[in-house]
């Protein structure tokens, strides 16, 4: 199973300032169409996880343009560009490139 | 606006069944591949199964393999999933979710809370 590993586990953030999450996966994310199937989740306290990006970059409808997504084969980062109250959560990233998808641990994103 | 409804949570003890269902509707059901995915209190997300838009292929993670069943419903836009052989360890929410295009997971429902004890 490929593993992914997201740091930091926690991260205090001030209004208005950026935000970096980083994630790393045990083997690259690049499926054999060329595509990497790594997406962004947020869940925000009580709430079903919704998703943010997908395939490294790719900003899901609705999504605010302060929200980015970079990184290729094995290690990847979502940005926030300035925090917003709203933005307080738990982030995850995932793979879908191969069976069993798979997880990060999460990371808390606190004001 | 896509909906996903998931029901049929609840208590039951060790070794029993329980199935829980997920309601969806706002798209076309039978197009899509769907998802259980899973959180245990407090913890993070863990998948569970996926099932092919037509039903016909399955697949399902280590942890549950042998003992849950996901299925569908075309006909009637229902995915279910199936467990038997309950163990404590299975205590979680479980979410139903869609799998878009790039195999994205681009809408979840709410989640229905199974809780596995004596």
């Amino acid at each position: 199973d490929i593993v992914m590993t997201q740091t930091p586990l926690s991260s205090p953030v001030t209004l208005g300032q950026p935000a970096s999450i980083s994630c790393r996966s045990s083997q690259s994310l690049e499926h054999s169409d060329g595509n990497t199937y790594l997406s962004w989740l947020q869940q925000r306290p009580g709430q079903p996880p919704r998703l943010l990006i997908y395939k490294i970059s790719d900003r899901f409808s609705g999504v605010p343009d302060r929200f980015s997504g970079s990184g290729a084969g094995t290690d990847f980062t979502l940005k926030i560009s300035r925090v917003e109250p709203e933005d307080v959560g738990v982030y995850y990233c995932t793979q879908a490139t191969q069976f069993p998808y798979t997880f990060g641990q999460g990371t808390k994103l606190e004001i | 606006q896509v909906q996903l409804v998931e029901s049929g949570g609840g208590v039951v003890q060790p070794g029993r069944s329980l199935r829980v269902s997920c309601a969806a509707s706002e798209f076309t059901f039978s197009s899509y591949e769907m998802h259980w995915v899973r959180q245990a209190p407090g913890k993070g997300l863990e998948w569970v199964a996926v099932i092919s838009y037509d039903g016909r292929s399955k697949s399902y993670a280590d942890s549950v393999k042998g003992r849950f069943t996901i299925s569908r419903d075309n006909s009637n836009n229902a995915l279910y999933l199936q467990m038997n052989s309950l163990r404590t360890e299975d205590t979680a929410v479980y979410f139903c979710a869609r799998a878009g295009s790039g195999s994205r997971l681009d809408n979840w429902g709410q989640g229905t809370l199974v809780t596995v004890s004596s």
